[in-house]
C-alpha cells in the first residue's frame, strides 16, 4: 500500500512565484483534504473534496490559493502569487467514508 | 461550526509518569473519535479510534482512550510514558450532517517527556 503521496517534499522559491503542490490519495479513498501547519497557527484545514467535488473551502486563506481535483487519483494546491507568510508544511490526507484519514509526508514550503 | 478542544497546549512529564490528555467536542449527534500522533518532523499517524461499542479503546504503543458520551469527552491516557512519546497529539472527531462527512481536528497538545 503506497499511502498518500505528496510532491515535492521541499520547495524553496521567491516571493511572487507560483507554487504548485501535488497529492495522490490512497486508491479507493473518496475524500481528500489539504491542511497547512505552522508553529503559530497549528494544523489548519484548507479545503476538502468528496468524490472529486470541493465540499468546504472556507479554510482557504485568500484568492491566491486554489485547489483542484480533476480525478480521483490526483489533486493540486496552487498559490499564486506566493508570499513569505505562506511558508508552512502542507499536508494532504485521504479517507474512505468515515474511516480515519491517512496523511502524506507533507511538503515543506519556504517562500523567500 | 463544530469544534474540538484540547485542554493543554504543552505538557511536560518525566519518564514513567502517567499521562492524561483531555479532549472535548461539541457535536451532539453520533460521532467517531480519533487520536493522532505527530512525531517531530513527521506526518500525523493514527493512534487509536472509537466508532462504537466498548467506550474504552486501546491503541498502539500502550495508549488508550475513554469515550464518555455524557461529557462529550475522549481523553487519551498512558500509564507510563517514555522519552520516545515526545510528540504532538491531536484529537479529531468525525460526524455526518446534512452536508456529508465532517472531520474536525483539535489544536493539538505538545508532550515533552524528560529522560
Amino acid at each position: 500500500d503506497a499511502g498518500v503521496i505528496q510532491s515535492p517534499r521541499h520547495e524553496v522559491t521567491e516571493m511572487g512565484q507560483e507554487v504548485t503542490l501535488r497529492c495522490k490519495p490512497i486508491s479507493g479513498h473518496n475524500s481528500l483534504f489539504w491542511y497547512r501547519q505552522t508553529m503559530m497557527r497549528g494544523l489548519e484545514l484548507l479545503i476538502y473534496f468528496n468524490n472529486n467535488v470541493p465540499i468546504d473551502d472556507s479554510g482557504m486563506p485568500e484568492d491566491r490559493f486554489s485547489a483542484k481535483m480533476p480525478n480521483a487519483s490526483f489533486s493540486t494546491l496552487k498559490i499564486q502569487p506566493s508570499e513569505p507568510r505562506d511558508s508552512a508544511v502542507y499536508f494532504c490526507a485521504s479517507s474512505f467514508l468515515d474511516q480515519p484519514q491517512h496523511f502524506g509526508d507533507g511538503t515543506r514550503l519556504s517562500i523567500l | 461550526a463544530q469544534s474540538v478542544s484540547q485542554h493543554n497546549h504543552h505538557v511536560i512529564l518525566s519518564e514513567a509518569a502517567s499521562l492524561e490528555l483531555g479532549c472535548n467536542y461539541s457535536y451532539g449527534g453520533t460521532v467517531n473519535l480519533f487520536w493522532y500522533v505527530q512525531y517531530p518532523g513527521q506526518h500525523l499517524q493514527l493512534l487509536l479510534k472509537y466508532f462504537s461499542g466498548d467506550p474504552l479503546v486501546k491503541g498502539i504503543k500502550g495508549f488508550e482512550a475513554e469515550f464518555i458520551k455524557s461529557k462529550f469527552s475522549f481523553n487519551l491516557r498512558k500509564p507510563s510514558v517514555q522519552w520516545s512519546d515526545t510528540a504532538e497529539y491531536f484529537c479529531a472527531v468525525n460526524y455526518r450532517d446534512n452536508y456529508g462527512q465532517n472531520f474536525v481536528f483539535g489544536p493539538g497538545t505538545r508532550l515533552s517527556v524528560l529522560p
